[in-house]
């Protein structure tokens, strides 16, 4: 069981390049996340996932794509890389619960740091 | 202002002294959360609550929801408690998303 798995670990790009983040968690979860993490600033949403073939924007949607075509695993594209995206991006899932809109705990991977130059 | 408040943003302590970090939160929410994140690491969740209060070994959790701030408490700190301690709510009625604050850096010298 590996629960939350993200690749790579590590990645320079230079401006303009694309490349695509992957998530994959083996818990059977239904909600997936995707977040950047820069200083200062916390951690900030970029998209999320609801279920599988679902997604939606969070509070820092621009310059990213998402995609949930099978339920294990949660896609970030990044189609025209800008330095303002160099960060440390992490996924996270979890399984919500049935009622009253309470989240259940996020179970985060190890984090990407992406270096755009 | 943030929807998520954290205090203080840096703490410094000494080996066995009881520390505590605060958060305070503006918006309804359904559950708050405490993670923790060591330096180069990953960020692990150390409790949700929604109520009252959670103890798991020497850290404790607990929540005012009348007055919309939580407290996380670590006893006889240790060095290995040094991490950055991550304070993040569900806003009621928005499942799955959380809200973060930006974090407490904790640093426990032996």
């Amino acid at each position: 069981n590996a629960g939350v798995t993200q690749t790579p670990k590590f990645r320079v790009l230079k401006t303009g390049q694309s490349m695509t983040l992957l998530c994959a968690q083996d818990m059977n979860h239904e909600y997936m996340y995707w977040y950047r993490q820069d200083p200062g600033m916390g951690l900030r949403l970029i998209h999320y996932s609801v279920g599988e073939g679902t997604t939606a924007k969070g509070e820092v949607p621009d310059g990213y794509n998402v995609s949930r075509l099978k339920k294990q695993n949660f896609l970030l594209g990044l189609e025209s890389a800008a330095p303002s995206q160099t960060s440390v991006y992490f996924c996270a899932s979890s399984y919500p619960r049935t009622s009253g809109g309470i989240t259940d705990t996020q179970y985060f991977g190890p984090g990407t740091r992406l270096t755009v130059l | 202002k943030n929807e998520v408040e954290q205090s203080p943003q840096n703490l410094t302590a000494q080996e066995g002294e009881f520390i505590t970090i605060n958060c305070s939160y503006s918006v309804g929410i359904s559950a708050l959360h405490w993670l923790q994140q060591h330096p180069g690491g990953g960020i692990v969740s150390l409790f949700m609550l929604s109520s009252g209060k959670k103890k798991h070994g020497r850290l404790i959790a607990t929540i005012n929801i009348q007055e919309k701030h939580s407290s996380l408490h670590i006893t006889a700190s240790h060095p290995r408690d040094s991490a950055v301690y991550i304070c993040a709510v569900s806003r009621r009625g928005a499942t799955g998303k959380l809200i973060f604050g930006q974090g407490t850096t904790l640093q426990v010298k032996p």
